[in-house]
Formats: C-alpha cells, sequence, structure tokens
C-alpha cells in the first residue's frame, strides 16, 4: 500500500537553531502534500498545502518565513522550521493523496507516522 | 471550513460494537463524510469514508442518514487496540484538503 514516511521521527534542537524534516511518498508520486501541526491534546491545525515545483499554500496565521516549505521532486517535500524557540514545539503530521490504484478507496488521504519536535 | 460535531468522548467494553456518531449538517451535496483515528503519538489513519450510501470494509461500516445531516462510525467488535481519537471530517471530492474538528476520544476497556 501506499506509504508516506517522516524523517527524523523526533529531534531535539537548541532554541535559535534551524530543523528540517522530510516528507517522502515512499512508493508513489505527490504533486501535492500538506504539513499539519498538533500540539499536546489538541487536533490536528494544517498549516500548509506543499505543491511540486511551485510556492507552498499556507493557512492563515501560519508565518511562512518561519515554516520553510519545499517541494523539489514528487516524492519529497520539507519543512523547514527557522530559528525554532521552545514555542514551536510541537509534533509535526505531513500527508498525501494517495493516487487511483493504490486501494479500493479514491482519493484517500494517507499520512506519515509524525516528526515531534522539541525546542530547548 | 466543514465543521463536524462529535462527542468528546465515548467508552467501550472490548468485543462490544463500537458506535460512534457525527454530525454533520452543513454538509453539501458533493461533500463525502471521511473517518480517520489517531492512535497516540501516531499519524492519523484512514478508516472509511462515503457518500451517501453506507460503506463496508474490512475495518469498520459506515451509517449514513438519508439527508446526510449526520453518520455513524461502527466497529463491530471493539478491541483495546481500537483505543483512539476518532475524526469525522467531510470534504468535497475534487478537494485534497482534510481540516480536522476535535473527534471523539474512544477508549476501550478490558
Amino acid at each position: 500500500g501506499a506509504v508516506v514516511s517522516q524523517h527524523p521521527s523526533w529531534v531535539i534542537c537548541k532554541s535559535g537553531t534551524s530543523v528540517k524534516i522530510e516528507c517522502r511518498s515512499l512508493d508513489f508520486q505527490a504533486t501535492t502534500m500538506f504539513w499539519y501541526r498538533q500540539f499536546p491534546k489538541q487536533s490536528l491545525m494544517l498549516m500548509a498545502t506543499s505543491n511540486e515545483g511551485s510556492k507552498a499554500t499556507y493557512e492563515q496565521g501560519v508565518e511562512k518565513d518561519k515554516f520553510l516549505i519545499n517541494h523539489a521532486s514528487l516524492t519529497l517535500s520539507t519543512l523547514t522550521v527557522t530559528s525554532a524557540h521552545p514555542e514551536d514545539s510541537s509534533f509535526y503530521i505531513c500527508s498525501a493523496r494517495v493516487p487511483a490504484g493504490y486501494t479500493s478507496s479514491l482519493n484517500v488521504l494517507t499520512f506519515g507516522a509524525g516528526s515531534r519536535l522539541t525546542v530547548l | 471550513d466543514a465543521k463536524t460535531t462529535q462527542p468528546t468522548s465515548m467508552d467501550c467494553a472490548e468485543g462490544r460494537a463500537a458506535n460512534l456518531p457525527c454530525n454533520h449538517s452543513t454538509i453539501s451535496g458533493n461533500e463525502y463524510v471521511y473517518w480517520y483515528r489517531q492512535i497516540h503519538s501516531q499519524g492519523p489513519q484512514y478508516i472509511i469514508h462515503g457518500l451517501k450510501n453506507n460503506e463496508t470494509n474490512e475495518m469498520a461500516s459506515l451509517i449514513i442518514t438519508e439527508d446526510r445531516k449526520s453518520s455513524t462510525l461502527i466497529l463491530p467488535h471493539a478491541t483495546l487496540r481500537d483505543t483512539a481519537v476518532y475524526y469525522c471530517i467531510y470534504r468535497s471530492y475534487n478537494t485534497d484538503k482534510l481540516i480536522f474538528g476535535t473527534g471523539t476520544r474512544l477508549q476501550v476497556f478490558p
């Protein structure tokens, strides 16, 4: 089945440093991927839509200069948290649409396992 | 944004059926109902989706009312591993965005 892989699964960094999280579609091509953020005991919040070969589309209230998204290939999107601060500590999750043929259900989004960022 | 209403939490005994309700009174004709679940500290997992007919797969059944304003996800024989937060979401078929609500925290007990 279609798999979305995220790396790293967890990362700890010092305040002021930048952290890159990768999201890969392992056995299918994804022209569009989505990045979510989830704080403890809260629901997932959509941050941005990552489009292969073009600029990402950010949701209202999400700082595009803070959360840099690059979708340079059909199987890889990256999220870079720049100058991270403790309030950026969160669970970051990406997703991609499963193309027809991979499951019996069309138009399903599959999610990665998430990347937990802790900023000290 | 598409809005759904779900109970905050539910309990279910292991082996019994878990029936999770969802209200989506503002759903429009071309919008599908999707159910996902999230086990602690993992990414959401797709369960099932439907438009207006009831659906069944190896994980669950989805019952959608005739007016499409509500639906029920049924886990026929809940196990301890079904303990998770269950999200009911609806979106247009040609839109990939999924906007998550607060979901229902299902606790399956022995």
